[in-house]
């Protein structure tokens, strides 16, 4: 059964750090494995999309690497801004049409 | 396009009651889904279905029931509503388009409803 697990589970940092999310997964057989964002009362927005052939994805100032072998996934952001603020959730696909999400890292970017 | 919309935003039940909660896409999507967030915790799939018509179970479907009639609407239906169903429900929907290859898709969200079971 595909567990999927995200350390740190918060974060607090002053506005201009680089950041490092780190998301593990127990099964290696994905389709693939997305970051979504996700703010306060809101849905889901999806950020990156790593297919399980690829090794990265990167949009702007996000840049997200998958591992496929040692089940593990990092999402990079950049140069981070107070309105990066937010919950970062990963989710693996796996068969049966099925996304498997971790609990997510709730990010406070401050100024 | 709306998108993905559901309604309501926000609802309170006491226990034992009954309600359906509506997800409607103007995407044109063949697959649509139903997730539970609990606080702190990830999305739980509770039902899916590939095409009007056809639904399955996912990891949480008990105390659930959903249909689809249309490509556009899943509503989810709750019969005996228990606290344990206290939760933000999401419905997400997808293409499942021949031209891309298997796992080049993505998922998008409503906004949520919001249920309290008392």
């Amino acid at each position: 059964k595909q567990e999927v697990t995200q350390i740190p589970a918060a974060l607090s940092v002053p506005e201009g750090e680089n950041l490092v999310l780190n998301c593990s997964f127990t099964d290696s057989a994905i389709y693939n494995l997305q970051w979504f964002r996700q703010d306060p009362g809101k849905g889901l927005t999806s950020l990156l999309l790593i297919q399980s052939s690829q090794r990265e994805q990167t949009s702007g100032r996000l840049n997200a690497s998958l591992d496929k072998s040692s089940g593990r996934s990092t999402l990079y952001i950049a140069a981070s801004q107070p309105g990066d603020s937010a919950t970062y959730l990963c989710a693996a696909r796996g068969g049966y049409n099925k996304l498997i999400f971790g609990a997510g890292t709730r990010l406070a970017v401050h100024p | 396009n709306a998108g993905v919309t559901q309604t309501p935003k926000f609802r309170i039940l006491k226990i034992g009651q009954s309600m359906t909660l509506q997800c409607t896409q103007d995407m044109n999507h063949n697959y649509m889904y139903w997730y539970r967030q609990d606080p702190g915790m990830g999305l739980k799939l509770i039902y899916y279905s590939v095409g009007a018509g056809i639904t399955d179970k996912g990891e949480v479907p008990n105390g659930y029931n959903v249909s689809r009639s249309t490509t556009e609407d899943f509503p989810l239906r709750l019969e005996l509503a228990a606290p344990s169903q206290t939760s933000v429900y999401f419905c997400a929907s997808r293409i499942r388009d021949r031209g891309l290859l298997e796992g080049q898709e993505t998922q998008y969200f409503g906004p949520g409803t919001r249920l309290l079971v008392l």
